[in-house]
């Protein structure tokens, strides 16, 4: 069955420093969305991306972070300065968006847990 | 900005029990429903969906019920079993827009052999 990959799993890095997270969402689908879950809270939106552009982006996507579909089956997600408070699980997710999904449902990866100390 | 609350942080039922897992939202805008469930170190997984025109959508031993007047959705799972220990998530989404989902914090399911 298709699934979404994503690397690395563990991410550590010091606060300022540069990382991208990567994503290989499944083969078919349109849609690509970042999410974030900060130990023992909410997963919460990020960003989505759909026909090579960002579709809609939430409070925290501020100018620090970034997305790409640098080709075609990667996705990833660029943080440019890293902080503290940016110590999370990232998870990506895609979906054959709402016409072709009448479920709408989202099929997320695994995650990256990214420490930054 | 709670606009999917999960008032239980957890559950604890016996094998062969109802578990039954609700959830609130407070934006009328919310158009469809979904829960998903998380083991550790995973990502979440879709487990059944139910648009905002229907009330009741069932799936094996999985139904979702959705009271619209009162902004309320419940999980049944129905013979529960061990395998189902799982933390699970409502989320909402308001079609014709980014098709972002909006999570609740979750609930930590345990069911007991």
């Amino acid at each position: 069955e298709p699934e979404v990959t994503q690397t690395p799993s563990h991410q550590v890095t010091q606060m300022g420093q540069e990382v991208i997270l990567r994503c290989v969402p499944i083969s078919n689908h349109l849609y690509f969305y970042w999410y974030r879950q900060i130990l023992g809270q909410k997963v919460e939106f990020l960003v989505s991306f759909y026909n090579n552009e960002i579709s809609e982006k939430s409070e925290i996507f501020d100018d620090q972070f970034s997305v790409e579909r640098p080709d075609g089956s990667n996705f990833t997600l660029k943080i440019r300065s890293t902080k503290l408070e940016d110590s999370a699980m990232y998870f990506c997710a895609s979906s054959e968006g709402p016409r072709r999904s009448p479920k709408h449902e989202q099929y997320f990866g695994p995650g990256t847990r990214l420490t930054v100390t | 900005d709670q606009q999917v609350k999960q008032n239980s942080p957890s559950l604890s039922v016996q094998e062969g029990r109802i578990s039954i897992l609700n959830c609130d939202y407070t934006n009328s805008m919310f158009d469809y429903f979904l829960w998903y469930k998380k083991y550790p170190a995973e990502g979440p997984t879709f487990l059944i969906s139910i648009s905002s025109i229907k009330d009741k959508n069932e799936d094996g031993r999985f139904t979702v019920f959705l009271n619209k007047s009162a902004k309320h959705l419940s999980l049944h799972i129905v013979p529960s079993q061990p395998g189902d220990s799982a933390v699970y998530f409502c989320a909402a989404i308001t079609q014709g827009g980014s098709e972002k989902l909006v999570f609740g914090k979750g609930t930590k399911l345990t069911v007991n052999p």
